[in-house]
């Protein structure tokens, strides 16, 4: 597999305050990528997705940025809140492949 | 809703036993995958499936086998357990459309004795 998600194994962020998780891939062939919550005791749930052809999505707040150039993702939470406390993966794929890829992960804490 | 279980959320065995981790989809999904998970290493793929009695080898095979003999059932087999393979287990499904977002059970943590 390619190496994806290099980046900060934890993160603090007051509650209210916006949240950004980074993440960096490797295959600049990838056209897919995706954030997954996981919070203890549960499987990963998924949060948004991005194909290569856009360079934001918004979802219920959240945001999501690709940056080709740089081949970096990034997660950006709003007012964040004691319930968005959880890891987060990134996975990327590419079309034709039937797997995603992921990260190591990044440990949110929302402190109240 | 997707809805994708795991026959046990806690499991303990004993070296040498055989493991197996049962895995249920409801969606009538035809990729179904087994990943473990380790703290600081993230998801790993072992294997997964495409179609009914198809298997592809992932990331980290070695010790394990799988079987799919109905599409909505995906077992992974640890022939002979060792401690290295305790682990939370993971499950997934996704379907073959437009989307890669694969569904993920709720996981089962394996420790071997």
């Amino acid at each position: 597999g390619e190496n994806v998600g290099l980046h900060l194994p934890t993160l603090s962020v007051q509650e209210g305050d916006n949240s950004i998780i980074n993440c960096a891939y490797s295959n600049s062939a990838s056209d897919y990528f995706i954030w997954y919550k996981q919070e203890s005791g549960k499987g990963p749930q998924f949060i948004i997705d991005i194909r290569s052809n856009m360079d934001k999505r918004q979802g219920q707040r959240v945001t999501v940025l690709l940056n080709k150039t740089v081949k970096h993702l990034s997660l950006q939470i709003a007012a964040t809140q004691p319930g968005d406390s959880a890891v987060y993966f990134c996975a990327e794929s590419l079309t034709g492949a039937n797997n995603l890829f992921f990260g190591t992960g990044t440990r949110l804490t929302v402190i109240p | 809703d997707v809805k994708v279980t795991q026959s046990s959320r806690y499991l303990v065995k004993r070296t040498g036993e055989k493991v197996f981790l049962e895995c249920v989809q409801d969606m009538d999904h035809e990729n179904m995958f087994w990943y473990r998970q380790d703290p600081g290493l993230g998801l790993r793929l072992i294997y997964f499936s495409y179609d009914v009695k198809m298997k592809e080898k992932g990331d980290i095979p070695e010790g394990y086998s799988v079987s799919r003999e109905k599409k909505e059932r995906f077992s992974l087999i640890l022939e002979s357990a060792s401690t290295n393979q305790t682990s939370m287990y993971l499950c997934a499904s996704r379907t073959s459309g437009g989307s890669y977002e694969q569904y993920f059970g709720p996981g089962t943590r394996l420790t071997v004795t």
